[in-house]
């Protein structure tokens, strides 16, 4: 039943790994997102996608790489984690890029923790 | 990336005041705007959406768009204790997603 699903829900981790976090939504939306949370609550997009292309890459460093294999999942993959990274990362989709049709489904976060 | 400022808060009323949640943004041409209620540990979940100048009232809240002044705010009548959570500003620009705000904590003491 859950529309917008991330996997895992937490996930600690050493300095220099290599991490995935999943996303699917269920929901049959066009665009899907990530977004990064940090200890002061602010949400900063980092990537759209739109029918499985990029539409948007903000500055985020290349370590960072989403995946969309299909309409229905945005993955992200981290390399060489750094202590930076840690925070909660939200995926998130909505039915079109354009319109007044703007409500967000947010998944339920992703608190990755990197020691 | 487009500015949503917020003040952070913490801001303090007692049950059964309005709270009232400012919202300011740097981006003229933003059409689109939406205030969205996070509890502690959970996901942001979408409570105003308002397109146009002027009142747009829901239930208890209450969300008021200035585009002149690139300013959006958000009233709660007669507020719960269950209302205590983050309130996120977000707005949408040109592009494709929503630029959210730091977020205004409130607190709604009995």
């Amino acid at each position: 039943d859950t529309a917008v699903s991330q996997t895992p829900k937490y996930l600690v981790t050493q300095m220099g790994n290599d991490k995935s976090i999943k996303c699917e939504q269920n929901l049959g939306h066009d665009t899907m997102y990530w977004y990064k949370q940090d200890s002061k609550k602010f949400l900063k997009i980092m990537f759209s996608y739109n029918n499985k292309e990029l539409i948007i890459n903000e500055t985020v460093p290349n370590r960072f790489s989403p995946k969309s294999p299909d309409k229905a999942h945005l993955n992200l993959h981290i390399n060489s984690l750094e202590l930076g990274d840690s925070a909660v990362y939200f995926c998130a989709s909505k039915p079109s890029t354009g319109g007044t049709n703007e409500k967000l489904f947010f998944g339920s976060g992703t608190q990755l923790s990197v020691l | 990336q487009k500015e949503v400022e917020q003040n952070s808060g913490p801001l303090s009323v007692p049950e059964g005041a309005i709270a009232s949640l400012n919202c300011t943004y740097s981006d003229r041409g933003s059409q689109s705007f939406f205030w969205y209620r996070q509890y502690s540990g959970k996901s942001p979940e979408l409570i105003m959406s308002i397109y146009s100048n002027g009142d747009k009232e829901d239930g208890r809240f209450t969300a008021q768009l200035n585009k002149a002044s690139q300013y959006v705010s958000l009233l709660i009548r007669d507020s719960q204790p269950s209302d205590s959570a983050t309130y996120l500003c977000a707005v949408r620009n040109s592009g494709y997603a929503l630029n959210f705000g730091k977020g205004t904590s409130l607190l709604v003491t009995p």
